[in-house]
């Protein structure tokens, strides 16, 4: 079993619609990040999140340590919306981060 | 600062040669990671420099592999007899100790034919 599992595994949408993006972890954290990826793009950090929720923008991240378990929202999505999601948690005294696999998100217009 | 910068973005290479990679992270960072993520999967972590001292190597990190950051400022990483299970995209990260928010470079895609 995955240290990180994420889920859905792929998701596709319509222009508009709310999205939840999962994430559930089984190791002792320091703090979880949401991270988006484009084709060939490199990793940029949408949310860094210790505890409770964060909002930026069309984007809101909530996480339950307690639960080892957080979310992604994105409301009123949009087709640039369109990327792979990945949750990745941050571990050890080197701060390292283990991944999960990542979702793939497709908005259609 | 531009952010982490990696070069090259793409590199080609023929099996059995040997590549290497840079990694220049933001100027203040202390902190670098490698990573490696092969096509459908997250990625995985190859090895952590504090400044210039390489302290942490994961067991992916065969002895084809070794990597360095002699100044505590960039780092290259240079895999020797490339094999097609190298292929992947190799991303570098930074940070500062104390604060747990890392930055990543755009990555460099590896292809070994």
């Amino acid at each position: 079993k995955n240290e990180v599992e994420q889920s859905p595994q792929n998701l596709t949408a319509q222009e508009g619609e709310f999205i939840t993006i999962n994430c559930s972890y089984s190791v002792g954290i320091s703090a979880l990040h949401w991270l988006q990826q484009h084709p060939g793009g490199g990793i940029v950090s949408l949310f860094m999140l210790s505890s409770g929720k964060k909002k930026h923008g069309r984007l809101i991240a909530t996480i339950n340590i307690q639960e080892k378990h957080s979310s992604l929202h994105i409301t009123a999505s949009h087709p640039r919306d369109s990327a792979v999601y990945i949750c990745a948690v941050v571990t050890g005294a080197n701060s390292k981060l283990t991944f999960g696999k990542g979702i793939t998100l497709s908005v259609r217009p | 600062d531009t952010g982490v910068s990696q070069n090259p973005r793409h590199k080609i290479t023929k099996r059995g040669q040997n590549v290497t990679f840079r990694c220049d992270p933001i100027s203040e960072h202390n902190r670098l990671y490698w990573y490696r993520q092969t096509l459908g999967q997250g990625p995985e972590f190859l090895t952590y420099f504090q400044n210039e001292a390489q302290l942490e190597k994961s067991r992916l990190l065969s002895d084809r592999f070794s990597a360095e950051r002699p100044k505590g400022s960039f780092s290259t990483l240079e895999i020797q007899r490339t094999e097609q299970g190298d292929s992947a995209m190799y991303l570098c990260a930074s940070s500062r100790t104390g604060n747990t928010e890392a930055f990543f470079g755009q990555g460099t895609r590896l292809t070994v034919v």
